[in-house]
């Protein structure tokens, strides 16, 4: 099996920008999504396949690939931005799995 | 947009199973696969597995191999997902998902399975 490693916490200034990594072996030939998750809520996909960003989601959530190291990026953070992050990638056998997740806590 | 309605919360002893449903909503039912996705209180989300709800066909976290089985009903566009042997380690939330071209794109709302003696 595989793992994918984030960093437990990110703290941000409101406007400022947040950056949150994803790193595993297996992220240099599979892609990465990327989940939101708030108290009490199921979580909502906001970046998949490394980049790409659904319809509604707001242009300040980027994702960006670098070998096996994913990053997660919110420009401008606003307060709700304040939540749980993961990122999910899959091995070639079909198995998919998430980080451990980021809390994003905005100052 | 699709939706995903589950079932009510449970509670179960030591032992026992447990099987959640999900039903989705509108003709796409067998268009999609549907994962489960597990999320202890304070804790990360875990993945469990997937089903084609068109052919049957399914793939288990090898952690759950052996005491997780997911079926459908295509008829009434509902999956299950039933987990045996349960423990306390298995009280959490249990989570459907559908798999789109852009992850998981619909969720259900979370069924709180509880496991007490």
């Amino acid at each position: 099996s595989f793992e994918l490693t984030q960093p437990p916490s990110v703290s941000v200034s409101p406007g400022q920008t947040a950056r949150i990594t994803c790193s595993g072996d297996a992220l240099a030939m599979q892609f990465v999504y990327w989940y939101q998750q708030k108290p009490g809520q199921a979580p909502v996909v906001v970046i998949y396949k490394d980049t790409e960003r659904p319809s509604g989601i707001p242009e300040r959530f980027s994702g960006s690939s670098s070998g096996t190291t994913v990053t997660l990026t919110i420009s401008g953070v606003q307060a709700e931005d304040e939540a749980d992050y993961y990122c999910q990638s899959s091995d070639s056998s079909g198995t998919w799995v998430f980080g451990g997740g980021t809390k994003v806590t905005v100052l | 947009q699709v939706q995903l309605v589950q079932s009510g919360a449970e509670v179960k002893k030591p032992g026992a199973s447990v099987k959640v449903s999900c039903k989705t909503s509108g003709n796409t039912f067998t268009n999609y696969e549907i994962n489960w996705v597990r999320q202890a209180t304070g804790q990360g989300l875990e993945w469990m597995g997937w089903m084609n709800p068109n052919s049957g066909n399914t793939g288990y976290a090898k952690k759950f191999q052996g005491r997780v089985t997911m079926t459908r009903s295509p008829s009434i566009t509902t999956a299950y997902m039933e987990l045996s042997s349960l423990s306390s380690e298995d009280t959490a939330v249990y989570y459907c998902a559908r798999s789109g071209n852009s992850g998981y794109d619909s969720w259900g709302q979370g069924t709180l399975v509880t496991v007490s003696s």
